[in-house]
């Protein structure tokens, strides 16, 4: 059974600081990685999508990275702004559930501090 | 022009009723869900559901029923709401889950 863990649980940083929040899943058979960003009281917006085959995507100051074999992604944010505050959700499509879902980690909850 | 819509974005009902929860898609995908998101913020699938299949979560209690008129539209029944059923209700869709997931912005249902 398909299980993601995201850590740290809540991050605080200062602005302009770069920062790392991590996202671990125990089974590799996937179709693709997904980081979404949730705002309070608001819906899920998407931000990156790696593929199975890809190490890596970027948008802007953000920068996913997956290494599948491990079971682990990285969202790398860069110069970081009060505007990023909230909470970030990573979720895995895997190949091998009864039916086709994404599975979502708890999240990390960020505040960026102006 | 949003591409997953609900409707409504909040709903307050008492104990008993039931209920209708709306969800449409522009994006031509061929695959819509439901989320239910709880209290401690954490998201659970609900139902998957393709012109071919529903597929369901087997947590989930058979009060609750996604119905779909066409491919654009899963609308979630609700019977008999309990106070547990109180979250925020999350539809989305894919194109078989190969190229991401959109998801709308959420139904707040509060059961009183």
């Amino acid at each position: 059974k398909q299980e993601v863990t995201q850590i740290p649980a809540a991050l605080s940083v200062p602005e302009g600081e770069n920062l790392v929040l991590n996202c671990s899943f125990t089974d590799s058979a996937i179709y693709n990685l997904q980081w979404f960003r949730q705002d309070p009281g608001k819906g899920l917006t998407s931000l990156l999508l790696i593929q199975s085959s890809q190490r890596e995507q970027t948008s802007g100051r953000l920068n996913a990275s997956l290494d599948k074999s491990s079971g682990r992604s990285t969202l790398y944010i860069a110069a970081s702004q009060p505007g990023d505050s909230a909470t970030y959700l990573c979720a895995v499509t895997g190949m091998k559930t009864s039916y086709d879902k994404v599975i979502f980690g708890p999240g990390t909850s960020l505040s960026v501090i102006p | 022009d949003t591409a997953v819509s609900q409707t409504p974005k909040y709903l307050v009902t008492q104990m008993g009723n039931d209920k209708s929860i709306k969800c449409e898609q522009n994006l031509g995908h061929d695959t819509m869900y439901w989320y239910k998101q709880d209290s401690k913020k954490f998201l659970k699938i609900m139902f998957s559901y393709n012109n071919k299949e529903l597929i369901i979560n087997e947590t989930v209690p058979n009060r609750f029923s996604p119905k779909s008129p066409d491919k654009a539209h899963l609308n979630l029944h609700i019977n008999s709401l309990e106070l547990g059923d109180s979250a925020v209700y999350f539809c989305a869709s894919s194109q078989a889950g190969i190229y991401g997931y959109t998801f709308g912005s959420g139904t707040r249902l509060t059961v009183v």
